[in-house]
C-alpha cells in the first residue's frame, strides 16, 4: 500500500491563481480531511468527507473547495490563491470514526 | 462545534524524566481521544489512542487517561529519550449524529523536548 499520497509536494502561487491539490488513498478509508498547519496553530480543518459524495466544512473553509466522487481520491482546489493561505496542507484519511488517520506527506504552498 | 485546548504549549524534561501533557474537550459527545506526534518537517504521526468507553490505555512508555466527566484527557511519557522530542497532538472526534459526525478537532500542540 502507498498509503496517503500527496501532490504536488511544494507549490508556488501568485495571487490570484487557482489551483487543485491531490490526495489519494489505496486503503479503502471512507474518512478523508483536509488539514492546514500554520507556525503556533497547529492543525486546523479545512474540509472532511465521511464517504463518497459526502462533504462538510471545517473551521477554516473560506477559499477552499472539495469533492468526493470517489472513495480514493480528495482533492482540495484554491479558487483565487491569496498570501493568507501560504501554509503546509495536509490530506489525511481514516477507516471509520473512531481509527486514527493517516497523514500524507503535505504539500508546501507559498502564494507570493 | 468541538474545542479542543491542549497544555502546556512548551515542555522541557531532562532524560529519564516523566512528561505530561493535558488536553480538555468542549463537546460531551466526543468519543475518540488520538494523540499524534509530529517530528519536524514530518507529518503527523498516531502514537497511541483512547476511546470513551476505556479509562486508560498503555503501550510501553507512553499512556493515556480519559475523565469523561471532567472532558479532559491526557498523554504520559516515562523514562524520556531525546528521540520523544517532537510537537505532540491531541485530537477528539465525534462518531455520531449531530452535524459534527466524523470531524477529527486537534490541540494546539506541545513543543516537548527532552535533554541528554
Amino acid at each position: 500500500n502507498a498509503g496517503v499520497t500527496q501532490t504536488p509536494k511544494f507549490q508556488v502561487l501568485k495571487t490570484g491563481q487557482s489551483m487543485t491539490l491531490q490526495c489519494a488513498q489505496d486503503m479503502n478509508h471512507e474518512y478523508m480531511s483536509w488539514y492546514r498547519q500554520d507556525p503556533g496553530m497547529g492543525l486546523r480543518l479545512i474540509h472532511y468527507s465521511v464517504g463518497a459524495g459526502i462533504t462538510d466544512q471545517g473551521e477554516v473553509p473560506n477559499g477552499y473547495n472539495v469533492s468526493r466522487s470517489t472513495t480514493e481520491d480528495f482533492p482540495l482546489r484554491l479558487l483565487s490563491a491569496a498570501p493568507s493561505q501560504t501554509s503546509v496542507y495536509f490530506c489525511a484519511s481514516s477507516l471509520s470514526f473512531n481509527y486514527g488517520y493517516t497523514f500524507g506527506s503535505g504539500t508546501r504552498l507559498t502564494v507570493v | 462545534g468541538e474545542n479542543v485546548e491542549q497544555h502546556p504549549s512548551t515542555l522541557s524534561v531532562q532524560e529519564g524524566d516523566s512528561a505530561v501533557i493535558k488536553c480538555t474537550y468542549s463537546d460531551s459527545a466526543s468519543n475518540y481521544f488520538p494523540w499524534y506526534k509530529q517530528e519536524l518537517g514530518k507529518r503527523p504521526q498516531l502514537i497511541i489512542d483512547i476511546r470513551s468507553n476505556v479509562g486508560e490505555k498503555k503501550d510501553q512508555r507512553i499512556a493515556v487517561t480519559l475523565n469523561k466527566t471532567a472532558k479532559h484527557f491526557s498523554l504520559h511519557i516515562t523514562e524520556t529519550q531525546p528521540e520523544d522530542s517532537a510537537v505532540y497532538f491531541c485530537a477528539a472526534s465525534i462518531n455520531a449524529g449531530g452535524t459534527s459526525y466524523g470531524k477529527l478537532t486537534f490541540g494546539q500542540g506541545t513543543i516537548l523536548t527532552v535533554h541528554p
